[in-house]
């Protein structure tokens, strides 16, 4: 498709369950960036790939986040033994190139943890 | 470190009314500034940038200017349609470096 592609669009897990959230970026775009978006709070930056660099996993809240991504297309970001407060707006997003271009974002995957 | 201030809301006026969202920033050196927009079940999406001090940016009606001596970015619009209800996000992005910094967001609502 022309944008960025997320799946699922609604996750409901049990709590101590994994799960995985896909990405498809815009084809050509060599950044992906996942961000988490709690209810009534702002976009908190988790991992960040560019091409074929070591990513930027400052973000990430715990060792049961991780995320991946193969060549510069799909990634995936796992999220291990969830909790409660995992639960929250997952977004993906991607960007042509160079820093400054514009970021497009997905329109996220919804986590519940009952 | 960099962050970002949004005013909080959820803000709801009337059609035609002006809005102002203010937005202010903490950053060293000279950042771009963001404005981007979620409209109700759409993903994110870039409303307007500027990319150095005293840039003004502006699209769909929506204008803001970098002003570096407040460290603001305030969004404006002078008459707003219901069409605008949308969460509105300020974020800061570090020449050279690869993420932005996001503001909470602002719920916009406004009514016919």
């Amino acid at each position: 498709g022309a944008g960025v592609s997320q799946s699922p669009s609604n996750k409901v897990t049990e709590k101590g369950k994994d799960v995985e959230l896909r990405c498809d970026p815009i084809s050509g775009h060599t950044a992906l960036y996942w961000y988490r978006q709690r209810l009534g709070q702002g976009l908190e930056f988790l991992i960040y790939f560019q091409g074929n660099s070591a990513p930027d996993k400052s973000g990430l809240p715990s060792d049961r986040f991780s995320a991946e991504r193969t060549g510069e297309s799909v990634s995936t970001l796992t999220i291990q033994r969830t909790q409660q407060e995992d639960s929250a707006v997952y977004l993906c997003a991607s960007r042509p190139g160079q820093a400054g271009d514009t970021i497009y974002f997905g329109e996220g995957s919804w986590l519940t943890v009952v | 470190g960099n962050s970002v201030t949004q005013m909080e809301g959820p803000v709801t006026l009337s059609e035609e009314a002006f809005l102002t969202i203010n937005c202010t920033y903490t950053a060293t050196g000279y950042p771009s500034l963001f404005w981007y927009v979620q409209y109700p079940g759409e993903g994110l999406q870039l409303l307007l940038k500027a990319t150095k001090a005293d840039d003004k940016g502006s699209n769909k009606g929506f204008e803001a200017t970098y002003r570096k001596e407040t460290t603001s970015f305030h969004l404006e619009k002078g008459s707003v349609q219901v069409s605008d209800s949308a969460v509105y996000f300020c974020a800061l992005g570090r020449q050279g470096a690869q993420k932005l910094v996001f503001g909470q967001g602002t719920r916009l609502t406004i009514n016919p």
